[in-house]
């Protein structure tokens, strides 16, 4: 079953404030992938970490992959209310076989 | 906008009722997946198809059926659901079967089951 936790369920921001959201394996990822889904859409691709202790950017969105490939985190600096939605990270353990994490509903409120 | 087309948007069934999701995608993508969403939950991996064969299918019961007729279309045939198959229902297709690919979703089908 799938093994991908994210914390914390609900996150309730102020828009301006920074978000984190933190995504746990019990086994050891090929990579993570983070999606984002807005309320009543579809998980929309952001970005894949492969390597180990990677980091990358997009804008105000920092993500980054543990050293041990079981965590990565997602940071969000500045909130805006276009931010809203439920972020999930995905992990993949073999082949085609993606396990998305609980994920994390965000609310912006202006 | 998705480049992953899924129709219908919505589908109220009865439980008696046999019916199909459709699912569509011109990217040139070799792997297609159903996925199934429950409110407030994460989507739920059904079925994989690569290279138009059937590859994996994580225990899903014999209700939902799939089918790839080619490599741009993916079916699930459904027929005597239960009220608690209502759900989002996620079709998405990525590049290949190399784990580099991401998921393109389509909106996905509302489906109701009465």
């Amino acid at each position: 079953g799938q093994q991908v936790m994210q914390i914390p369920q609900y996150q309730h921001v102020q828009e301006g404030e920074d978000f984190t959201t933190y995504c746990n394996s019990s086994t050891t990822l090929s990579n993570i992938q983070w999606y984002k889904q807005r309320p009543g859409g579809h998980p929309v691709f952001l970005i894949q970490l492969v390597k180990s202790g990677e980091v990358k950017k997009q804008k105000r969105l920092t993500f980054q992959f543990g050293e041990a490939k079981k965590n990565s985190s997602l940071h969000i600096t500045a909130t805006q209310t276009t931010d809203v939605g439920t972020y999930f990270c995905a992990g993949r353990r073999n082949f085609n076989k993606f396990y998305f994490g609980s994920g994390t509903k965000l609310n912006v409120k202006p | 906008d998705t480049e992953v087309t899924q129709t219908p948007k919505h589908l109220v069934m009865g439980m008696t009722n046999k019916k199909s999701l459709k699912c569509e995608q011109h990217m040139g993508h070799r792997a297609m997946y159903w996925y199934k969403q429950k409110a407030k939950k994460p989507p739920e991996l059904m079925f994989v198809y690569s290279y138009e064969k059937l590859s994996i299918n994580e225990s899903v019961p014999s209700r939902f059926s799939p089918e790839c007729p080619n490599s741009s279309l993916l079916n699930l045939h459904l027929h005597a659901l239960q009220p608690e198959d209502s759900a989002l229902y996620l079709c998405a297709s990525s590049q290949g079967q190399g784990y580099n690919s991401p998921l393109h979703f389509g909106n996905g089908t509302r489906l109701t089951v009465t």
